[in-house]
């Protein structure tokens, strides 16, 4: 058990519909990541948040945001679902935002999402 | 534009062999290369290295880091069934994180 929650575990939706994904970081730290994986595309970076603040952005469509509160939790909004959103969302959380003293990061069980 | 290439990408061996796992990087403001295991589930965090030449172990895997060559290499001795997985490599680039596709390790028993 890293210590990062992830809710729901699994996610059956339709297409057009909106989904949120929640992410409680470990304890005490700062950093949140979102990624997603799906069977074709390997492990891809979308976003991460320092403490409140958005610190960089990957491959993240339009359709998705998200957002880091300040009691640390995130969430990842993905709107106007289509089929090919179907995949496993992961948060991962680390101690610092990177720069100088970069940190592993730590990943929570995922959130299986799919889009029918 | 920051690229990560691991090899091989897939691998069968039988339990007791020796593997080792190729990770290649290009990425700006390069920090630190990790190695993680993924199962059927969450990647799990293996090793961080920030420095050249000195190899992290654990148990039986062990990693070296080549910053002048740019790669790093994950080796597995006396491999088990259980060390069966996706190993990924990410060296993180300023802020961003960029994943290897991964090499998939199947040990035989």
């Amino acid at each position: 058990d890293s210590g990062v929650t992830q809710t729901p575990k699994h996610l059956i939706t339709a297409t057009g519909q909106r989904v949120t994904l929640r992410c409680s970081p470990r304890s005490g730290d700062l950093s949140v990541y979102w990624y997603q994986q799906s069977l074709d595309q390997g492990l891809q970076f979308l976003i991460q948040y320092y403490n409140g603040e958005e610190r960089a952005k990957g491959n993240i469509l339009e359709r998705f945001s998200a957002q880091q509160f300040p009691d640390l939790h995130s969430e990842l909004n993905l709107s106007s679902l289509e089929l090919g959103d179907s995949a496993l969302y992961f948060c991962a959380s680390s101690v610092s935002s990177g720069g100088a003293k970069y940190n592993e990061q730590f990943f929570g069980p995922g959130t299986r999402l799919t889009v029918l | 534009e920051d690229k990560v290439v691991q090899s091989p990408l897939s691998l069968v061996v039988h339990e007791g062999d020796t593997v080792t796992l190729n990770c290649s990087y290009e990425v700006t403001n390069f920090r630190s290369l990790l190695w993680y295991k993924q199962e059927k589930k969450a990647p799990t965090f293996l090793f961080m290295l920030t420095s050249s030449g000195i190899e992290k172990k654990s148990g039986r895997l062990s990693s070296i880091l080549d910053k002048k060559e740019l790669f790093s290499i994950l080796n597995i001795t006396a491999t088990q069934t259980g060390d069966s997985a996706v190993y990924l490599c990410a060296p993180p680039g300023g802020f961003k994180t960029i994943f290897g596709a991964g090499t998939r390790l199947f040990v035989k028993a």
